[in-house]
């Protein structure tokens, strides 16, 4: 069956570290996959997307990587603050159309 | 308006009651989703409207949720017979829908439904 994973555990992280998120898809071959963030009682919100001959993307402190053998993605914020807390969640798409599917979201805590 | 317009953006109702969730997306926007998530989980995908293709219903947990899009742009979700596990934040989502591209959505606020 078709999964997306991400680990439900919280990250706890002091401020100023990395944080790096997971997520593993199973029996998917996505065209792209997209990074979210959710703040609590929001809609999530756009940051990344990397698409399936891309390695790595970045934006300002965001960076995605992509590998399609290991049917994963990576989600680093440096030099996190305290405003990046939220839950952050991946979605991905079939080649086929733009149907996005999302994995269940990690939230991150970064602490003062 | 600038953004996805959802309404209304907190419903109760009792148990077996119908509701309409409304959703109006972003101006041009030719793709619509209807995501549910429930207290602590993921999105879990219901409906995609794309132009004026057969919707995906796929994600519809049962014969009591339906969807419209009406003029390819406003959409209402229908939930007749309401029971307590469909109690959830029902999230709007639209993109632009162009072929090849990002797909990106934007989402609206919510429309948190609670079935007593």
């Amino acid at each position: 069956s078709q999964k997306i994973e991400q680990n439900s555990e919280a990250l706890n992280i002091q401020e100023g570290k990395t944080a790096t998120l997971t997520c593993n898809y199973t029996n998917y071959s996505p065209a792209y996959l997209q990074w979210y963030r959710q703040d609590p009682g929001r809609g999530p919100v756009f940051l990344l997307l990397i698409r399936e001959n891309e390695k790595e993307k970045r934006k300002e402190r965001l960076k995605v990587t992509f590998d399609t053998t290991l049917k994963q993605s990576l989600f680093h914020i440096t030099a996190s603050q305290p405003a990046d807390s939220a839950t952050y969640l991946c979605a991905l798409n079939e080649a086929a159309g733009n149907k996005l599917t999302f994995g269940g979201g990690t939230r991150v805590l970064v602490k003062p | 308006g600038a953004g996805v317009s959802q309404s209304p953006s907190n419903k109760v109702t009792e148990k077996g009651k119908d509701v309409e969730l409304r959703c109006d997306p972003i101006s041009g926007h030719t793709a619509l989703y209807w995501y549910r998530q429930s207290l602590g989980q993921g999105l879990e995908f219901l409906i995609y409207f794309q132009g004026n293709s057969a919707p995906d219903k796929s994600g519809l947990p049962s014969d009591r949720f339906s969807a419209e899009r009406t003029g390819g742009s406003v959409s209402t979700l229908t939930i007749q017979r309401t029971q307590q596990e469909d109690s959830a934040v029902y999230l709007c989502a639209s993109s632009t829908g162009r072929a090849g591209g990002t797909g990106e959505l934007f989402f609206g606020e919510g429309s948190r439904l609670t079935v007593l």
